[in-house]
């Protein structure tokens, strides 16, 4: 099956300074990546769904000038996280998918990446 | 608006035995389709099965197998002969390709295997 990595896997950062997180389709072409955040014991929510070289499509209350996404090439998007707080202290999980193959069906999964804000 | 329901928040399996998991759906739409995901505590997700919408036939994929009711909108998940590494929360989840590829997951079982 088709890879998709994440890094950092988990990061820790101070009140106040941002983090970029990584998600890279290592084997395919992805034309749209999404990014997830899941609280324990909680399902996934989506946050936004980016879409190589446009810019991303936000779900209703997730404020776009904190989490920033960048989907520039097919095998990269970006997620920061601006003036982190304590309360976006999440796991936050990256999929992606090619919308153009002829199985465009199934997402493939990051293995996410915890971040904790002191 | 698609919605999907997992009306089970926990489940428990003896080991060897069979368990099934429960899932309903509403859509109005024809084509679409349904995923079970295995999430492990290690949390990365990992797609149990698939299954397409006009097919009538359920999915299997070893010990996992579907009970796809179209008209019910019904999509349990069957796991026979249940092993310790099948200890996970597990999500169904819908798609259909004019939302731009989202999934819309339900709210998780957690399943546990007594030995």
């Amino acid at each position: 099956g088709a890879v998709v990595s994440q890094h950092p896997s988990w990061v820790i950062c101070k009140s106040g300074t941002s983090v970029k997180i990584e998600c890279r389709s290592l084997d395919f072409q992805a034309t749209t990546m999404f990014w997830y955040r899941q609280f324990p014991k909680q399902s996934l929510m989506l946050m936004a769904t980016s879409n190589e070289g446009s810019k991303a499509t936000y779900e209703q209350g997730v404020e776009k000038d904190k989490f920033l996404i960048n989907h520039a090439s097919l095998t990269l998007s970006t997620l920061t996280v601006t003036s982190a707080h304590p309360e976006d202290s999440s796991f936050y999980i990256c999929s992606a998918l090619n919308l153009l193959a002829s199985s465009t069906d199934t997402q493939y999964f990051g293995p996410g990446t915890r971040l904790t804000v002191l | 608006a698609q919605t999907v329901t997992q009306s089970q928040p926990e489940m428990s399996v003896q080991e060897a035995e069979t368990v099934t998991l429960s899932c309903t759906y509403d859509t109005s739409e024809s084509d679409y389709y349904l995923f079970w995901y295995k999430q492990p505590p290690s949390r990365q997700m990992i797609l149990v099965i698939r299954q397409e919408a006009y097919k009538q036939q359920n999915a299997t994929e070893n010990r996992f197998s579907v009970n796809f009711q179209k008209a019910a909108k019904s999509f349990s998940l069957k796991i026979s002969d249940s092993q310790l590494g099948d200890a996970a929360m597990y999500f169904c989840a819908y798609w259909y390709k004019s939302v731009g590829g989202k999934l819309i997951f339900g709210q998780g079982t957690e399943l546990s295997v007594k030995p």
